[in-house]
């Protein structure tokens, strides 16, 4: 079974420029979330989708990101215009049943760095 | 405060040593998880409990629901254990994360 993946692993970018993530969760996968961890931290959830719908959004910062996932199945992350702050790791991870959680799958991850 | 907090926040081991990392939550869950991970890698998943214990290899995860505690051992540590270990909870379909245990074991 193909776990997470993500892409790219690692982005350098001047502040204000655009920055896209990719996640193509495990096949068969409902749930998927987006989370952001920051050196030293535990990872914050960005978003979650439930298929194509979106569950969570209360803490992505909605001026600046963005994040779809239109056919349910793989998912972008968008940062647009970045700030110094947005640098850290952005986690993809999917979860196997709609309704009742089981292990987590988390990517690789994708690091950003702003500068 | 958080909901779910773990401690010690830094661990440093020698070799052999027995470890012990420790989680405490807050609110109700279905399921305690322990996830590892390495510098520069991913996380990933080391146990899924919502009552007991389990063991892998050298790796033990237990579970106290009535204190809301959880514990992760590693018996006979070794420097490849060096990793940051964070304790998770879910509602469903909602986590909670902890702010990690970095350790670090000496040769």
């Amino acid at each position: 079974e193909a776990g997470v993946a993500q892409s790219p692993r690692y982005k350098i970018i001047e502040k204000r420029q655009s920055v896209a993530f990719w996640c193509n969760p495990i096949s068969g996968h409902a749930t998927l979330y987006w989370y952001q961890q920051i050196l030293g931290q535990g990872p914050k959830l960005l978003i979650q989708f439930q298929n194509n719908g979106v569950v969570d959004d209360s803490q992505l910062p909605k001026d600046r990101f963005s994040a779809e996932r239109l056919k349910g199945v793989d998912s972008t992350l968008k940062i647009q215009p970045a700030k110094l702050e947005d640098s850290a790791v952005y986690l993809c991870a999917s979860i196997r049943a709609g309704g009742r959680a089981g292990e987590l799958f988390f990517g690789e991850g994708s690091r950003l760095t702003v500068l | 405060k958080n909901e779910v907090e773990q401690s010690p926040q830094n661990l440093t081991a020698q070799e052999g040593e027995f470890i012990t990392i420790n989680c405490s939550y807050s609110v109700g869950i279905s399921a305690l998880h322990w996830l590892q991970q390495h510098p520069g890698g991913g996380i990933v998943s080391l146990f899924m409990l919502s009552s007991g214990k389990k063991k892998h290899g050298r790796l033990i995860a237990t579970i106290n629901i009535q204190e809301k505690h959880s514990s992760l051992h590693i018996t006979a540590s070794h420097p490849r254990d060096s990793a940051v270990y964070i304790c998770a909870g879910n509602t469903g379909n909602q986590f909670y994360f902890g702010t990690g245990t970095s350790l670090t074991v000496i040769p």
